[in-house]
């Protein structure tokens, strides 16, 4: 059965920091995909990203980046010189082709991001 | 941003009392979910829908009902609600069934069950 693990439930930086969360995700299916959410403290779900499992290539979208490792089953991002209006909970989530349940998001805990003036 | 709204987006109710929570979308989107939250748990699906009056089960579906007559309205009914399904429920979107789908959240509804 799919999982993803989300081992860091709180992380506190200071602003300007860089920060990195991390994302280790299990599945049987060679075909999957990996997801970001936002969650900031008004409470709505803010999508961030999408990847595929055939796609490894890094991505970078201003100050946040993407790194995918499916030899370590992890899909960890970084913000980079990180800023109060980063401070949110981030999801990762992971959907398998091959799941029946309608494309069904697989989530993890959560990382409580805070940083602070 | 995705047009989807919940009502209500606050409810109280007691042990016991049924409960529908209602979403709405402006995207003719095909595929609607009904996700809830709860603390260490992330989201998980409890419902989900792939056309007009075609629905299926999630993870955690026990204790809930949906129903789906228009393709904007998706709605999650408790039909004796307890303290157990005290969360925050949100209603997501997608205009596919692969898993390369993005889904898309609503605003959620916080639920209280005293």
């Amino acid at each position: 059965a799919q999982k993803v693990t989300q081992a860091q439930t709180e992380i506190s930086v200071v602003e300007k920091e860089d920060v990195t969360l991390d994302c280790v995700y299990e599945t049987r299916d060679t075909t999957y995909y990996l997801f970001w959410y936002k969650q900031p403290p008004s409470g709505e779900l803010v999508f961030l990203i999408r990847r595929n499992s055939f796609d490894e290539q890094n991505e970078i979208s201003g100050r946040y980046s993407w790194n995918f490792q499916k030899s370590t089953s992890s899909f960890n991002f970084t913000i980079t010189a990180s800023q109060v209006v980063d401070s949110a909970v981030y999801f990762c989530a992971l959907s398998e082709a091959s799941n029946n349940a309608g494309n069904m998001l697989t989530f993890g805990g959560g990382t409580r991001l805070m940083v602070k003036p | 941003d995705a047009g989807i709204t919940q009502s209500p987006r606050h409810k109280v109710t007691e042990t016991g009392t049924p409960v529908t929570l209602r979403c709405h979308q402006t995207e003719n989107h095909r595929y609607m979910y009904w996700y809830r939250q709860d603390p260490g748990h992330g989201l998980r699906l409890i419902h989900y829908s792939y056309g007009v009056k075609d629905t299926d089960k999630g993870e955690v579906s026990d204790g809930y009902s949906v129903s789906r007559s228009k393709t904007e309205d998706f709605l999650l009914t408790l039909e004796s609600a307890t303290s157990s399904q005290t969360s925050v429920y949100f209603c997501a979107i997608s205009d596919r069934d692969r898993a390369r789908a993005t889904q898309y959240f609503g605003p959620g509804t916080r639920l209280t069950v005293l």
